[in-house]
């Protein structure tokens, strides 16, 4: 079956700063891979995600890519604020049953 | 909001026993799947749902079953429950099963074994 790697699992990085968080997946059937953020304790909400057939996605401050021969993609975020500290967790879908496997989460964490 | 909704939010019980979780999908999605999130673990996806049917399955122990009811409610039933089943689980729902249909969450039940 599919398998995702996340890295790092921790991110610490200054107010205003960029950052990245990167994930590699097996399957070269995926075709669909979503971000979620969560918050302590709550639920996981859909930040951004991109699809097979685009190599990058942009929503204001955060911004996806991906690289289909290398089998990876990647989460960026700039000018980081405090608000943006949660863990952030990337996923990849494979077709067959809407089955979405998850890489093991970044905690991010923006200090002032 | 979501508008994924999942009841109850806690829940304590002891070893041995029987607990029912429930959720409701958001109005007009089919699918429901459910997902375990131990202590500082990731997601771990254990079962789907899809108008009724079972569509896929993970990583769901024995002890667990799910179903899916003509009125697109789903419940996650957990049985003889060991401490190792404390977990927030979740419930999240899409439309259907196209391609990289986006999933919606609830806001979990958190279930503490004594």
């Amino acid at each position: 079956g599919e398998n995702v790697e996340q890295h790092p699992s921790t991110l610490s990085v200054q107010e205003g700063d960029s950052a990245v968080i990167k994930c590699t997946y097996s399957d070269s059937a995926s075709n669909y891979f979503p971000w979620y953020k969560q918050e302590l304790g709550k639920r996981p909400q859909l930040i951004i995600d991109i699809r097979s057939n685009v190599g990058e996605k942009k929503d204001q401050r955060i911004a996806v890519t991906l690289n289909k021969t290398a089998k990876h993609f990647s989460l960026h975020i700039t000018e980081t604020q405090p608000e943006d500290s949660a863990v952030y967790f990337c996923a990849a879908y494979r077709g067959g049953g809407n089955k979405l496997t998850f890489g093991t989460g970044t905690q991010l964490k923006v200090e002032l | 909001d979501s508008g994924v909704t999942q009841t109850p939010k806690h829940l304590i019980t002891a070893t041995g026993q029987r607990v029912t979780l429930r959720c409701s999908p958001r109005s007009g999605d089919l699918s429901v799947y459910w997902y375990q999130q131990s202590l500082d673990q990731g997601l771990q996806f254990l079962i789907q749902y899809y108008n009724g049917e079972e569509r896929a399955k993970g990583n769901i122990l024995e002890r667990f079953s799910a179903q899916q009811f003509p009125d697109l409610h789903s419940e996650l039933n957990l049985s003889s429950l060991e401490l190792g089943d404390s977990a927030l689980y979740f419930c999240a729902s899409s439309q259907g099963v196209s391609e990289g249909d986006t999933q919606y969450f609830g806001p979990g039940t958190r279930l503490t074994v004594l």
